[in-house]
């Protein structure tokens, strides 16, 4: 497997634009998570899904952020409108569910700068 | 809501020196306790991880240890090598609802081994 895919590894993009970052967990993997990583804050959970359903979105920031799950192969998270102080690196991770070992795969994260 | 607390934020040892890394966490219903490095401009990786049965789990030079009564858990590097030098993030997680897992990380801790 090539592990978790996230496109596009770089966006640049001016403030108001629309931004949709995208997410291919692992074959089987049946939990998929975003994180938004910044020096300050870390990684911080934004939402997961488990089974294509989302479960708890708690950390989406505010209105302008949404994430979708419509197959277990493909997840998105859209920022609209896209401000400067979403700059940061955001993470999908995917994890096999109760029969797996716990780990988390991430992939190599989609690094947002908005001017 | 859960809460990881990490410390210290930045970390210098000397090479053959050891490291440790601690965190407390808030949720006493927390279960599943692992640690990620993070490479320079690469993704987190799983390195060790614990469960809450355990006290102490270890693996070659690294060993994680748990403390349930306080809601906190070390991460121990011994004979720090040079390329040991990374990120390095803690998360505290507990199974949901349909078997779900929500981790919580850490702000993280940047080690930097000194030749």
């Amino acid at each position: 497997d090539a592990g978790v895919i996230q496109s596009p590894r770089h966006e640049v993009t001016e403030m108001g634009q629309e931004v949709t970052l995208r997410c291919k967990p692992i074959s089987g993997h049946n939990s998929l998570f975003w994180y938004r990583q910044t020096m300050m804050r870390g990684l911080e959970l934004l939402i997961y899904f488990n089974n294509n359903v989302p479960i708890d979105d708690s950390g989406m920031p505010e209105d302008r952020f949404s994430a979708k799950m419509p197959n277990a192969s493909f997840s998105t998270l859209k920022i609209q409108p896209s401000e400067p102080r979403d700059s940061a690196v955001y993470f999908c991770a995917s994890r096999m569910g109760l029969a797996g070992s716990g780990e988390l795969f991430f992939g190599e994260g989609s690094r947002l700068t908005v001017l | 809501g859960e809460n990881v607390e990490q410390h210290p934020s930045t970390l210098s040892v000397q090479e053959g020196d050891s490291a440790v890394i601690k965190c407390t966490y808030s949720d006493s219903a927390s279960n599943y306790f692992p640690w990620y490095k993070q490479e320079l401009g690469k993704r987190p990786q799983l390195i060790i991880d614990i469960r809450s049965n355990v006290g102490e789990k270890k693996d070659q030079r690294i060993a994680v240890t748990l403390n349930k009564t306080a809601k906190h858990f070390s991460l121990h590097i011994t004979e720090t090598q040079p390329e040991d030098s990374a990120v390095y993030f803690c998360a505290a997680s507990k199974g949901g609802t349909s078997g779900t897992y929500k981790y919580i990380f850490g702000t993280g801790t940047r080690l930097k081994v000194l030749a």
